[in-house]
């Protein structure tokens, strides 16, 4: 039972550049979530899914997609990359209300 | 506005002594309140989780207290130790759509 993995670890980019990063947990969770974590901001919601085929946005969604790929993966897409996406990517997992969220290791991210 | 605010944010205090770190919050309807423990570099791992019918919960030399009228609660170390070293973050969720608020975190230094 590894959790909740994501991949990559570090990145960096070149503002412009697109990439994905991955998130998978395998405790058959329904909802899984993207953070971004900056110094003195807290974690602050990207985008979640509430259950496998729904997305909705969070409270920073502008410059990021996502897709649920089964119940397992929820991957996060930066399209053109920018300067301000520089931060700590932090994906999560939930069973739902009165259970704690469990998240992954973090990719770092910078955009030069 | 839904809001988590903690304190202090910062905090530095010698092995051995105890501390207690503040959470306030106007989220309203209450589900839970959960406290986690960030280690740098590193995801949040869950110390806690409490309903509105609970008003202390342990785990281990971790104490969290919440009082749901005053809508606050704390989270009391004791004996700290080198490992305590973290930032700790309050974290409650509304009982309605799910949605999960984070605060800030305060940041602990434990010196030897």
């Amino acid at each position: 039972n590894a959790g909740v993995t994501q991949t990559p670890k570090f990145q960096v980019l070149k503002t412009g550049q697109s990439m994905t990063l991955q998130c998978a947990q395998d405790m058959n969770h329904n909802s899984m979530y993207w953070y971004r974590q900056d110094p003195g901001m807290g974690l602050r919601l990207i985008y979640y899914s509430a259950s496998e085929g729904t997305t909705d946005k969070g409270e920073v969604p502008n410059g990021y997609n996502v897709s649920r790929l089964n119940k397992r993966e929820f991957s996060l897409r930066l399209e053109s990359a920018a300067p301000s996406q520089t931060s700590v990517y932090f994906c999560a997992s939930w069973p739902g209300q009165g259970y704690e969220q469990y998240f992954g290791p973090g990719t770092r991210l910078t955009v030069t | 506005k839904n809001q988590v605010e903690q304190s202090p944010q910062s905090l530095i205090i010698l092995e051995g002594k105890n501390c207690t770190l503040q959470c306030n919050y106007t989220v309203s309807p209450f589900s839970n309140l959960r406290w986690y423990k960030q280690d740098t570099g590193r995801g949040p791992v869950s110390l806690t989780i409490m309903t509105f019918s609970e008003n202390t919960k342990s785990n281990g030399r971790y104490t969290a207290t919440l009082d749901a009228d005053t809508k606050q609660s704390s989270l009391h170390i004791t004996a700290s130790q080198l490992s305590d070293s973290a930032s700790y973050i309050c974290v409650v969720s509304e009982n309605r759509d799910d949605k999960i608020i984070f605060g800030k975190g305060t940041r602990l230094h434990i010196l030897p």
